[in-house]
């Protein structure tokens, strides 16, 4: 079936520093939507990226992510991390006209001061 | 407004209980489904609905039970309740073939 993984747990980052978190999957169908979902503490999940086209590069607030099926990552990335964008990030898949949403295990940041 | 409403927010049983968790979703849309997240498992698909009709069941225990009087409500029945089933359990919606799902803000369930 299919998969995701984040490989981080926790990723901790001092303001104004650039952040990445990983994200690898696997899945047999061509037609898939991917996202990085955001939850803020006691909130609920909410999508904060999405992208189903090969190399394009995708953007929502400072947030960037480039879905490459060559090596099946779509890892999220941010120039200079802000305090207010602690929270838990996770990786997930659709498969375009399915039902389930496939999360990864989700990766914790923390920006410091 | 919240378009996705779940009730209640918070859930606490004694062990062995029965209880009903309440979702109703104002998006028009056509598919839900209940997710949950714990300390173990952080965010663990269970069930999708489309259009009233069960379409994925990822719940090994026939102790969770979907109920979907009408097209915007799936509630989510648990019987036989136990500690481990304390978590929060979020209930979600999209369009069929659409590609976003929304979530509601989770009753967090606490087992004694």
């Amino acid at each position: 079936g299919d998969s995701v993984t984040q490989t981080e747990g926790l990723v901790t980052v001092t303001e104004g520093l650039p952040v990445k978190l990983n994200c690898t999957y696997q899945t047999t169908y061509l037609t898939i939507a991917f996202f990085w979902y955001v939850q803020y503490l006691n909130e609920a999940p909410q999508v904060l990226l999405r992208s189903s086209t090969d190399n394009k590069r995708t953007e929502h607030q400072g947030f960037h992510a480039t879905l490459h099926k060559s090596s099946s990552s779509f890892h999220l990335q941010k120039s200079s991390a802000q305090l207010s964008d602690s929270a838990l990030y996770y990786c997930a898949l659709r498969r375009t006209g399915g039902y389930k949403v496939v999360f990864g295990s989700g990766t914790r940041l923390l920006v410091s001061p | 407004d919240p378009k996705i409403i779940q009730k209640p927010k918070y859930l606490v049983a004694v062990t062995g209980s029965e209880k009903i968790l309440i979702c109703e979703q104002y998006l028009g849309h056509n598919a839900m489904y209940w997710y949950r997240q714990s300390a173990k498992k952080p965010l663990e698909f269970m069930f999708s609905y489309s259009y009233q009709k069960l379409m994925d069941n990822q719940t090994a225990s026939s102790r969770f039970q979907p109920q979907s009087s009408k097209k915007n409500h799936l509630d989510l029945q648990i019987t036989a309740l136990k500690p481990d089933d304390s978590a929060t359990y979020f209930c979600a919606s999209s369009q069929v073939g659409d590609t976003e799902v929304f979530f509601g803000k989770g009753t967090r369930l606490t087992v004694v």
